[in-house]
């Protein structure tokens, strides 16, 4: 099994641009979440989905950020518009049941 | 806010030696894992604990858990210099969602 992915891992972009980052879970895995882990914050939860539908998106920062799971191979999570506080390394992740999480490589994000 | 406080946030032994970390929590929980970071990577699970036990081993790990104490430690022995790496303890607020401590930096010298 390759594990869960991720793309792209490393991202660039100027302020104001819209982002996209992907995922793609291991099969057979019905929960997926998104983290976003900073100096300053630590590992946070943005939002998860089980069975491909949003349980819980509280940690979404704001309005800017929206996240889909269109089918149970795929995910996205979207900035628009990035803010250099936005900048921070995201992690996506699948669990089988509702405890051990499998953790992607994750996007290193810089916006400028 | 943080569920999971790891202590010490820092630490760096000698190849060989033990090293401890310890985790305090908030709330009334399910079970408890510990994942492990080596930079620039994922996390990678490492062992979960149930509420309803007390100790747990796996390999060179031994995880304890008082949930009176509302406290987890985990113990690394013989530690190698590919242990060093930052270790996080996770709790979980309801079904399916981990709450993560800020983590506790291990530097294993050869």
């Amino acid at each position: 099994d390759a594990g869960v992915i991720q793309s792209p891992r490393h991202e660039v972009t100027e302020m104001g641009q819209e982002v996209t980052l992907r995922c793609k879970p291991i099969s057979g895995h019905n929960s997926l979440f998104w983290y976003r882990q900073t100096m300053m914050r630590g590992l946070e939860l943005l939002i998860y989905f089980n069975n491909n539908v949003p349980i819980d998106d509280s940690g979404m920062p704001e309005d800017r950020f929206s996240a889909k799971m269109p089918n149970a191979s795929f995910s996205t999570l979207k900035i628009q518009p990035s803010e250099p506080r936005d900048s921070a390394v995201y992690f996506c992740a699948s669990s089988p049941r509702s405890d051990e999480q499998f953790f992607g490589p994750g996007t290193r994000l810089t916006v400028l | 806010s943080q569920q999971g406080e790891e202590d010490p946030q820092a630490l760096s032994i000698q190849e060989g030696e033990n090293a401890t970390m310890n985790c305090s929590y908030k709330t009334s929980i399910n079970n408890l894992q510990w994942y492990r970071q080596n930079s620039g990577r994922g996390l990678v699970h490492l062992i979960l604990i149930r509420s309803n036990e007390r100790e747990k081993h796996s390999g060179r790990l031994r995880v304890t858990l008082d949930t009176s104490k509302k406290s987890s430690s985990l113990l690394i022995t013989a530690s190698r210099a590919a242990d060093t790496a930052s270790y996080f303890c996770a709790t979980d607020a309801f079904v399916g969602k981990l709450i993560f401590g800020q983590g506790t930096e291990l530097s294993v010298k050869p």
